[in-house]
């Protein structure tokens, strides 16, 4: 079944950019899609096929996705960032979805 | 506006059986993709299958396949998620999820319910 691999962590400083990676074998053939979960609520889908933003999702959110490693990029980072992030891929050869770990985004 | 509706947090035994349900709204539920998604405590997200309610077409994570039962009745717009015999390792919450595009299996969960906490405890 594919990996997906996610740091547990990252810190960042309030109006710097956070970058969370997600690993994976020849991941930059897949399409990564990404989720934030703030404490006690559900998830939201904040990035699709790598670099989309659903409606409502501000700009300051972006992806990228490349060779073993996709990235979700937070410009200007704000306290109300802190969350849990999932990256995600469908797995076509056994049709299931694979999530990464979550990383678990800290605000200083 | 598309929701899903989720039942009300349960209690149970280990060994007992439990069926919570998915209510969709604001859309065409029989042609969208509705799956569960699994959260245990402190834990990460775990996909754990979707069906499509037009013709029951099934998909499980091996992790969850003959662990759980998924179902829907299009009639009533509902989608189902069941346990026969409970295990204190159930204890999570369980969210479903329903896919962005019409008729499509793309693993995406664009929407989301507000989730269902079950608790299971001898």
């Amino acid at each position: 079944s594919y990996v997906l691999t996610q740091p547990p962590s990252v810190s960042v400083a309030p109006g710097k950019t956070a970058s969370i990676t997600c690993g994976g074998n020849n991941i930059g053939s897949e399409s990564v899609h990404w989720y934030q979960q703030k404490p006690g609520q559900a998830p939201v889908l904040v990035i699709l096929y790598n670099n989309d933003r659903p409606s409502g999702i501000p700009e300051r959110f972006s992806g990228s996705n490349s060779g073993n490693t996709a990235t979700l990029t937070i410009s200007r980072v704000e306290a109300g960032d802190e969350a849990d992030y999932y990256c995600q891929v469908w797995d076509n050869n056994s049709d299931h979805v694979v999530f990464g770990g979550g990383t678990k985004l800290s605000v200083l | 506006e598309v929701q899903l509706e989720q039942s009300g947090a349960e209690a149970r035994k280990p060994g007992e059986s439990l069926k919570i349900s998915c209510k969709g709204s604001g859309y065409s539920f029989p042609y969208y993709w509705i799956g569960w998604v699994r959260q245990m405590p402190g834990k990460g997200l775990e996909w754990m299958g979707i069906i499509y309610p037009g013709d029951s077409d099934t998909r499980y994570s091996p992790s969850f396949r003959g662990q759980v039962t998924i179902s829907a009745d299009k009639s009533i717009s509902t989608a189902y998620l069941q346990w026969t015999s409970l295990e204190a390792a159930d204890t999570a919450m369980y969210y479903c999820v329903r896919e962005p595009y019409e008729g499509s299996i793309r693993g995406i969960m664009l929407y989301w319910g507000q989730g269902t906490l079950v608790t299971v405890s001898s």
